[in-house]
């Protein structure tokens, strides 16, 4: 069975500063992963998705995230964050199909500090 | 891409009752899936809608508590019967498009008392 694993359920970082949300997957079978952003009273939007491709995964609003299978791990980056930024973000593991059947972490929200 | 919309985008209910909640795809689509999304939790996935012929359930839930229809390759309705205050949740309905993305709704939020 998959699962996901997003260490921190809340995260908070100053304007300009590095982000880091933290995604660890457990998976039988080789990974799709997803990163979803979600703001308030909003529905999920996708950031980006790994497909075996390349291992560092380049997104939308200057997100990127490395899929590194020896740390089973997926986590998120954006170099300078900005207020826009503030949401909650979930990281998902998909099924042999890609992305069906998706499999959700808990969620990290977001906080950008002035 | 897929523009997903849902009706209601919320609403209270009383417990006892039942909600009937829409989702309207921009294009035809295969499979659709229903989610929900208990408060402060991350998303569950309830079934997945196929066109055609009954839909699959996940492990903890069941066709008479969430019935679905899928009439054609752009529509599904998800009820949630008998609501209870447990059943307070944002129900998201979502497609894939291709291999790789799947796209989701604006949600309902809905809150039973």
């Amino acid at each position: 069975a998959q699962s996901v694993t997003q260490l921190g359920s809340h995260v908070s970082v100053s304007e300009g500063a590095l982000v880091l949300l933290r995604c660890n997957y457990s998976s039988s079978v080789p990974p799709y992963l997803f990163w979803y952003v979600q703001y308030p009273n909003q529905g999920l939007q996708l950031l980006l998705k790994y497909t075996s491709a390349a291992t560092l995964v380049k997104g939308i609003n200057g997100f990127e995230a490395e899929f590194k299978k020896s740390e089973t791990s997926f986590h998120l980056t954006k170099p300078s964050a900005h207020m826009s930024d503030a949401a909650e973000y979930f990281c998902a593991v998909g099924s042999l199909q890609g992305a069906q059947k998706l499999v959700f972490g808990q969620g990290t929200r977001l906080t950008i500090n002035p | 891409s897929a523009v997903i919309s849902q009706k209601p985008s919320r609403d209270i209910c009383q417990r006892g009752t039942s909600l009937t909640i829409q989702c309207q795809v921009d294009s035809q689509v295969t499979m659709m899936f229903w989610y929900r999304q208990q408060p402060g939790q991350s998303l569950t996935l309830i079934a997945t809608a196929n066109q055609g012929s009954e839909a699959t359930y996940e492990s903890g839930f069941v066709i008479d508590k969430f019935p679905i229809s899928r009439p054609n390759l752009t529509f599904s309705t998800l009820t949630v019967s008998n609501m209870s205050p447990e059943d307070s949740s944002i129900y998201l309905c979502s497609v894939v498009v291709g291999r790789y993305e799947q796209y989701f709704g604006p949600g309902t939020r809905l809150t039973v008392t």
